[in-house]
């Protein structure tokens, strides 16, 4: 079964850092562009990142851009978010995704898989 | 940026049809994904490629896009369908991934 399991979220001071990890099972990660999405509460998704296959290509929504870095570990299934200068205003649930496809820009299709999300509180 | 318009809500009696639409400059030189997500889950592609229906997916739902809006459409609609739907494009210009607002779709 295709799953990702995300964690490392948790409750962080403004200005401080997490680690957000995507464990993924089931489907060879290094064939897939993979991303970050997030929902503050009551609130809808906003996309934050995207990462290459090969994790030599990222991009970022501007909110997080200079504060978050992506990046993958393949050999060990893993997705990264490293979050640094927290603000109140990024309290929320972090979803990591699969894309449909390696294809990088993902121009076509999108995400697939999604993990059941980890809670980060900035206060 | 590129902006994504959803209405916040669209109501529908059970066994009718349901219009979601998504407008945007020119979307239908885009390729659009549409989510469903109910209440405390994770996000379900349920549309992608504008009319593109994932295996599982229900051949009720259903995408398309021209012009300045994209729309979904589900047909016979069920208590089940109730939750919040998002389209979602790639913007070319700015290297982003773009998701709009979110409808809230209930069913009477």
């Amino acid at each position: 079964e295709v799953q990702l399991l995300e964690s490392g979220g948790g409750l962080v001071q403004p200005g401080g850092s997490l680690r957000l990890s995507c464990a993924a099972s089931g489907f060879t990660l290094r064939r897939y562009v993979m991303g970050w999405v997030r929902q503050a509460p009551g609130k809808g998704l906003e996309w934050l990142s995207i990462i290459s296959a090969s994790g030599d290509a990222t991009y970022y929504a501007d909110s997080v851009k200079g504060r978050f870095t992506i990046s993958r570990d393949n050999s060990k299934n893993t997705l990264y978010l490293q979050m640094n200068s927290l603000r109140a205003e990024d309290t929320a649930l972090y979803y990591c995704a699969k894309d449909v496809n390696g294809d990088f820009p993902p121009l076509y299709y999108g995400m697939d898989v999604w993990g059941q999300g980890t809670t980060v509180t900035v206060s | 940026s590129y902006v994504l318009t959803q209405p916040p809500s669209v109501s529908v009696a059970p066994g009718q049809t349901a219009r979601i639409t998504c407008g945007g400059n020119n979307i239908e030189s885009k390729s659009v994904q549409w989510y469903q997500q109910k209440t405390g889950q994770a996000p379900v592609v349920v549309v992608y490629d504008d009319s593109d229906r994932p295996s599982g997916i229900p051949e009720r739902f259903s995408g398309s896009n021209s012009g300045n809006t994209a729309t979904l459409t589900i047909s016979r609609v069920e208590g089940g369908d109730e939750a919040d739907y998002y389209c979602q494009v790639w913007d070319s210009s700015s290297d982003h991934r773009v998701f709009g607002g979110g409808t809230k779709l209930t069913v009477l």
